[in-house]
């Protein structure tokens, strides 16, 4: 298998909700990354987790909450978001040493109301 | 930090003409270099990439060039189709998985 899932495709959201997203891998990826990506812009770090282990936080406010159960899923857990969260949140994995292409899954369209 | 221009930020061509886009980056430890094509409402895919002992590397229409003593790298599509069209992307890589993107380039094959 060398697709990365996303669950759901599309959310929409109050800003009192809690959601969470979900992304999951089979390819024996150590490395798992959180992007956000506004309408034609380039997609945003958030987060980076290598073997498991929260790796990177690019000054993410703590609304968004990322989790690494085990090495093939990665959540974002979302809670009192702001309606300029509304983004596509693209997930992707990578082998965990250095210099290697990054494998995009579909994104999670979100909406915040 | 990494600091990556890129450009055109718009580039229109007419089918089976060629495209060339640019990216400059700022940290002298990026060692490998990919670029990224996003189609409209997809997901962004590898199509070649580039590591930092190749000055050049071809697959079919695709072809990356690197110069590292001044920094940039280009991506060079050749024979352009309308399926060709789309935004992309290049990401310069330090190594230590903190990926930023260039702010893209948005192609348009016009039939």
């Amino acid at each position: 298998d060398t697709e990365v899932t996303q669950t759901p495709k599309h959310l929409v959201m109050g800003m009192t909700n809690k959601k969470s997203l979900k992304c999951e891998q089979h390819m024996g990826h150590r490395a798992m990354y959180w992007y956000k990506q506004k309408a034609k812009k380039p997609p945003e770090l958030m987060f980076v987790y290598s073997y498991e282990k929260l790796s990177i936080n690019e000054s993410v406010p703590s609304r968004f909450s990322p989790e690494c159960p085990n090495s093939s899923l990665l959540n974002l857990h979302l809670h009192a978001l702001q309606p300029e969260d509304s983004a596509l949140y693209l997930c992707a994995s990578s082998q965990e040493d250095p210099y290697n292409e990054q494998f995009f899954g579909p994104g999670t369209r979100l909406t915040v109301l | 930090g990494e600091n990556v221009e890129q450009h055109p930020s718009t580039l229109s061509v007419q089918e089976g003409d060629s495209a060339v886009i640019k990216c400059t980056y700022s940290d002298s430890a990026s060692n490998y270099f990919p670029w990224y094509k996003q189609e409209l409402g997809k997901r962004p895919q590898l199509i070649i990439d580039i590591r930092s002992n190749v000055g050049e590397k071809k697959d079919q229409r695709i072809a990356v060039t690197l110069n590292k003593t001044a920094k940039h790298f280009s991506l060079h599509i050749t024979e352009t189709q309308p399926e060709d069209s789309a935004v992309y992307f290049c990401a310069p890589d330090t190594g230590g998985f903190k990926t930023i993107f260039g702010a893209g380039t948005r192609l348009f094959v016009k039939a």
